[in-house]
């Protein structure tokens, strides 16, 4: 059963920084990962999805990364920006693209 | 123009009372998705249509009943709600061939 956790659980910084948000998982047969957006009182927003063959996906400042053969996945922001706080969901499609979320980071980035 | 709507938004009832939330998209796609959101944040896979049909059940009591009227709604019936039946309900959608999930923006239910 594929188990997937995020580190850490939350994360304060100022606005500017770069930050690195972390999930690994202990299933290493996925057809893609998939890192969300959670803001309060609203849904999931897809930010970047990683397929298994791939390496990393970029989009604007953020960049994530995926290497299957130690479980882990990294989320970096660049520059953060106050816009940016809100909870960040790793996600794993193990097949029939049903989704295993680990619990998230609560970002908050500070003017 | 919102593209997976769920209806309502917040939904307060009694314990023994039977509800249900409403799902539908605009996006033309055939795979829908109901999740589960605990007071941990913890987010958890309920249900998976295909073109109304059902393709996943994880393990959610019967009193759970999804219905698919057409590709482009699914409704979730909850029969003789109980307290731990509080959460946040989610909504998606899925565009087939690229993999991403298109959520709703969430029907938090509390039982009283």
């Amino acid at each position: 059963k594929q188990e997937v956790t995020q580190i850490p659980a939350a994360l304060s910084v100022p606005e500017g920084e770069n930050l690195v948000l972390n999930c690994s998982f202990t299933d290493s047969a996925i057809y893609n990962l998939q890192w969300f957006r959670q803001d309060p009182g609203k849904g999931l927003t897809s930010l970047l999805l990683i397929q298994s063959s791939q390496r990393e996906q970029t989009s604007g400042r953020l960049n994530a990364s995926l290497d299957k053969s130690s479980g882990r996945s990294t989320l970096y922001i660049a520059a953060s920006q106050p816009g940016d706080s809100a909870t960040y969901l790793c996600a794993l499609d193990s097949g029939y693209s049903t989704l295993t979320f680990g619990k998230g980071t609560m970002l908050l980035v500070s003017p | 123009d919102t593209a997976v709507s769920q209806t309502p938004k917040y939904l307060v009832t009694q314990m023994g009372n039977d509800k249900s939330i409403k799902c539908e998209q605009n996006l033309g796609h055939d795979t829908m998705y109901w999740y589960k959101q605990d007071s941990k944040k913890f987010l958890k896979i309920m249900f998976s249509y295909n073109n109304k049909e059902l393709i996943i059940n994880e393990t959610v009591p019967n009193r759970f009943s999804p219905k698919s009227p057409d590709k482009a709604h699914l409704n979730l019936h909850i029969n003789s709600l109980e307290l731990g039946d509080s959460a946040v309900y989610f909504c998606a959608s899925l565009l087939a061939g690229v993999n991403i999930q298109y959520f709703g923006a969430g029907t938090r239910l509390s039982v009283l």
